[in-house]
């Protein structure tokens, strides 16, 4: 079964700096995607970014970049220039290619924007 | 903008009682999803449902039922609730082709307390 550790429960940044959250996984696919989800308090989870295991080149969405390292089953999320509204849950997620797939979600981790 | 609404937001109710949890999305989607998500568990999949009328189950389904009558539609079943399933649960729509559009949309979130 596929699993996805995030390592860090807690972890906070000053405003206008830069962080990086770890996860990792474990898989035996060789095609599958990857997902960071933001979860604001008491606001919907909203996707951040998606990384595709059969592209070598790092997603990037403005501030939001990844470092997808498939050898290492390691996908981390980069925060750049942070925000108070990047203050939130981040959950890394799986999910196998080919239909009728489930996702498979981290444990989160909470990240705190300090001004 | 899709729009995924579940019915309550906070919802109380007695051991014992059966209680429905409504989901509704409007962007045709095919996948549906719920999860219940706990602090330190992340999130974890209950049952899916990829068109009308089937249903999987996820990694944890015991305890739950679900119906999908219609596409736009999902429902979570608790058909005697009890104090462990005191979470708070989230829906999720998603199309079921593949590609750059694909991301799970989830809904605002029903915190359930079973007293």
């Amino acid at each position: 079964a596929q699993t996805v550790t995030q390592s860090q429960p807690e972890m906070s940044v000053q405003e206008a700096e830069t962080v990086t959250l770890s996860c990792t996984y474990d898989t035996s696919e060789s095609d599958y995607y990857l997902f960071w989800y933001k979860q604001p308090p008491s606001r919907q989870m909203i996707l951040v970014i998606r990384q595709e295991a059969y592209k070598q080149q790092n997603a990037t969405e403005n501030r939001f970049s990844v470092n997808f390292q498939k050898a290492a089953k390691s996908f981390s999320l980069k925060i750049s220039d942070s925000q108070l509204g990047d203050a939130a849950m981040y959950f890394c997620a799986y999910r196998r290619s080919g239909g009728y797939q489930k996702v498979t979600f981290g444990t989160g981790t909470k990240l705190q924007v300090i001004p | 903008d899709v729009k995924v609404t579940q019915s309550s937001r906070y919802l109380v109710k007695r051991t014992g009682e059966k209680v429905f949890l409504e989901c509704v999305q409007d962007m045709d989607h095919e996948n549906m999803f719920w999860y219940r998500q706990d602090p330190g568990l992340g999130l974890r999949l209950i049952y899916f449902s990829y068109d009308v009328k089937m249903k999987e189950k996820g990694d944890i389904p015991e305890g739950y039922s679900v119906s999908r009558e219609k596409k736009e539609r999902f429902s979570l079943i608790l058909e005697s609730a009890s104090t462990n399933q005191t979470s708070m649960y989230l829906c999720a729509s998603s199309y079921l082709r593949e590609g750059p559009e694909e991301t799970q949309y989830f809904g605002p979130g029903t915190r359930l307390l079973v007293l």
